[in-house]
């Protein structure tokens, strides 16, 4: 009950294109879905965060859509960058604690 | 300017050996983390402290002992590294009461500990 599920594992995507992260969870309990970006010898970074009662939120380019019956949400990168070439992490928190417990990671290449 | 910082970058080191990673924030965060990234980049908290209490402590083995002196700082210390140890450290923050709550994790730069 504690996972959160994260696909694809890479994904590889031509500039200008739009990159899809999948995850799904099954806790209830959890109450905000952050994503975080991780470039190589960083520390993960905040992206974008949804709380469950949000269907969608958009940043700039960056988009989180929220399936609250289905319990899955999702990271969608429009007019993907080279920049974007990262590690991202879908996690969610809630429940008795303080954890976030974070998805396996996509790493993300955009093709120049 | 640093956040969250955290020493040193890299650590190697022998089977065996205690050592110690240190980590400080600037920002003001009342809650500390500790993460563990093995190799395979999965992230998985190891410690939790809030205003030097320890509210987090997964099932980590007992070789791992976090201290907290003040809010600002949380140290890991690892006594007898063995070879699976390897991975990258993750010190993180965030203000957990108060004014300026947020569930937001602010994260250090991580240290490679590398056990030989």
């Amino acid at each position: 009950q504690q996972q959160v599920k994260q696909s694809p594992q890479s994904l590889i995507v031509q500039k200008g294109g739009i990159s899809i992260i999948n995850c799904a969870y099954e806790n209830t309990a959890f109450d905000y879905f952050p994503w975080y970006q991780q470039f190589p010898g960083k520390g993960p970074a905040l992206l974008i965060a949804i709380r469950p009662d949000v269907s969608e939120k958009k940043e700039g380019r960056f988009t989180i859509s929220f399936n609250k019956s289905a319990k899955q949400f999702s990271l969608h990168i429009m007019d993907s960058q080279p920049g974007d070439s990262a590690t991202y992490f879908c996690a969610a928190r809630g429940g008795r604690d303080d954890k976030i417990i974070f998805g396996k990671g996509t790493r993300l290449h955009i093709l120049p | 300017d640093t956040a969250v910082s955290q020493t040193p970058k890299y650590l190697v080191t022998q089977m065996g050996n205690d050592k110690s990673i240190k980590c400080e924030q600037n920002l003001g965060h009342d809650t500390m983390y500790w993460y563990k990234q093995d190799s395979k980049k999965f992230l998985k908290i190891m410690f939790s402290y809030n205003n030097k209490e320890l509210i987090i402590n997964e099932t980590v083995p007992n070789r791992f002992s976090p201290k907290s002196p003040d809010k600002a700082h949380l140290n890991l210390h690892i006594n007898s590294l063995e070879l699976g140890d390897s991975a990258v450290y993750f010190c993180a923050s965030r203000k957990r009461t108060g004014t300026g709550t947020s569930y937001e994790q602010y994260f250090g730069p991580g240290t490679r500990l590398t056990v030989t």
